[in-house]
C-alpha cells in the first residue's frame, strides 16, 4: 500500500539559510499534518491542511510557512534557520471522516542546522 | 484543552512475557479517537492500534490489545508474548473529531532476551 512520502530524508543547512521539505500524502487523503520532533521529545504539531486550506495551526514559528497544492502535496518552508530548528520533521496524512480518522506518518525528514 | 499523560518514562520486559503501558487523558469531548504509536530506533512512527471512543469493545491487533476505560479516561496498551522487535518508544495519542493528534511524552520499552 502507498505510504506518505517525504523528501529529502536528510538535510544539512547552515544558520540563517532556508530549507524546504516536501510531502506527498497517501492517495485520496484530504488532510495533511506537519509535526516537529526534537531530540528526546514527543512530536509537536506545527500546522495542518484540509482540502488545500489551512485548517489548524500549532506551535509553528513565524519563520516557517507551509502550503498544500492542487495535487495535495504539501511543502514546509523554513527560513532564517536556527540551531534549535534541528529536528525530525514528520508529515502525516489522513482521510478525514473515514478509516477512524487515522493519521499515517511518513518516515520523516531529518534537518540538521550547523 | 486536551492533555495526554504517560507516567512511565521507561519500562522493561523479558522476551515472551506480557507488559502493560499506561496512558491517561483529559478531555471534555464525547467523540474522539485514541491511538498507540510505536517509534523504533529508526524513528519511524508506526501505528500500533486505535480505539474509537464510542465503541465499548476494546481494540485488539494480534499481540497488542488495549484496556479502554472511558469514564476513568484511561487507555492502556498490553503487549503479549513480547518480542525483541517490540523494543521502541511508545506514544499514546488523542484526537478529537477532525482535529490534530496530541501526543503523550512516551514510554521507552526495552525487551530483554
Amino acid at each position: 500500500a502507498a505510504g506518505v512520502i517525504q523528501s529529502p530524508r536528510h538535510l544539512i543547512k547552515e544558520k540563517r539559510e532556508t530549507a524546504t521539505l516536501k510531502c506527498y500524502p497517501i492517495p485520496r487523503h484530504d488532510t495533511v499534518y506537519w509535526y516537529q520532533q526534537g531530540p528526546g521529545q514527543d512530536p509537536q504539531f506545527l500546522i495542518s491542511f484540509y482540502e488545500k486550506m489551512q485548517s489548524d495551526k500549532g506551535s509553528i514559528p513565524d519563520r516557517f510557512s507551509a502550503q498544500q497544492f492542487s495535487d495535495y502535496h504539501s511543502e514546509l518552508n523554513m527560513s532564517s534557520l536556527e540551531l534549535g530548528d534541528s529536528a525530525l520533521y514528520f508529515c502525516a496524512s489522513s482521510p478525514r471522516g473515514r478509516d477512524g480518522n487515522t493519521i499515517y506518518f511518513g518516515e520523516g525528514s531529518w534537518l540538521t542546522v550547523v | 484543552a486536551q492533555t495526554v499523560t504517560q507516567s512511565q518514562p521507561e519500562m522493561s520486559v523479558q522476551e515472551a512475557e506480557t507488559v502493560t503501558l499506561s496512558c491517561t487523558y483529559d478531555t471534555s469531548e464525547n467523540n474522539y479517537y485514541l491511538f498507540w504509536y510505536k517509534q523504533p530506533p529508526s524513528r519511524q512512527m508506526i501505528l500500533v492500534i486505535r480505539q474509537e471512543a464510542y465503541k465499548q469493545q476494546n481494540a485488539t491487533e494480534n499481540r497488542f490489545s488495549v484496556n479502554f476505560q472511558k469514564a476513568a479516561k484511561s487507555f492502556s496498551l498490553k503487549i503479549s508474548d513480547s518480542q525483541l522487535g517490540d523494543t521502541a518508544m511508545y506514544f499514546c495519542a488523542f484526537m478529537s473529531d477532525t482535529d490534530k493528534l496530541i501526543f503523550g511524552t512516551g514510554t521507552r520499552l526495552q525487551v530483554f532476551p
